[in-house]
């Protein structure tokens, strides 16, 4: 069974400059998760899809990042325009379903994004 | 906001040495989950406890749920270097569809 894809793996760019990032979830699964994880931290949940729905984006800084899941498969996250603190890996995940009590989540290999 | 934290930041231990890192939320989760991040690498899931108290062993690695459901502990019975990498737990507050809140997570080091 084939993974959690993302691209691209790295990306560098200047602040005020705009960035997106793909990510194709494990065949099959419903919700679909983007982190932000800063150098020396834990993941921190930016939003979360179930099938093409938004189920939860609380944390998301809607002024800058955007998101979408047009077809309930494939997802994009963006950044514009990018800040210096952007610089983190951005984690995509997904799980089979979302229920009251949590799914395990398979996490992708992360895109690591530096803003100069 | 939830808050997850972990103790300690990070453990240096001997090849052979017993490790265990503490997990504390600030409300009470309906689960816990456990993962492991290599260096360079993303989280990979380990376990999760569902139920007050449980206790679940994975070889040499055992994981504890809290009898108020706000505590987690994993300890690693004689690491070895394989085990390098920072553990995170992720807890699930009750009444929330799924979201994770990850902990700060902790570092090990394992030297031979």
């Amino acid at each position: 069974e084939a993974g959690v894809a993302q691209s691209p793996r790295y990306k560098i760019i200047e602040k005020r400059q705009s960035v997106a990032f793909w990510c194709n979830p494990i065949s099959g699964h419903a919700t679909l998760y983007w982190y932000q994880q800063i150098l020396g931290q834990g993941p921190k949940l930016l939003i979360q899809f179930q099938n093409n729905g938004v189920v939860d984006d609380s944390q998301l800084p809607k002024d800058r990042f955007s998101a979408e899941r047009l077809k309930g498969v494939d997802s994009t996250l963006k950044i514009q325009p990018a800040k210096l603190e952007d610089s983190a890996v951005y984690l995509c995940a997904s799980s089979p379903i979302a229920g009251t009590r949590g799914e395990t989540q398979y996490f992708g290999p992360g895109t690591r994004l530096l803003v100069l | 906001g939830q808050q997850v934290m972990q103790i300690p930041q990070y453990q240096h231990v001997q090849e052979g040495e017993d490790f265990t890192t503490y997990c504390n939320s600030s409300t009470t989760l309906s689960n816990i989950q456990w993962y492991k991040q290599r260096p360079g690498g993303h989280p990979v899931f380990l376990i999760q406890l569902v139920k007050s108290g449980e206790v679940k062993k994975q070889k040499r690695l055992t994981f504890q749920f809290g009898e108020a459901k706000k505590n987690s502990s994993l300890h690693i019975t004689a690491t070895q270097t394989t085990d390098v990498g920072t553990y995170f737990c992720a807890g699930v507050r009750t009444g929330t569809a799924s979201k994770l809140t990850f902990g700060t997570g902790t570092r090990l080091q394992v030297t031979l």
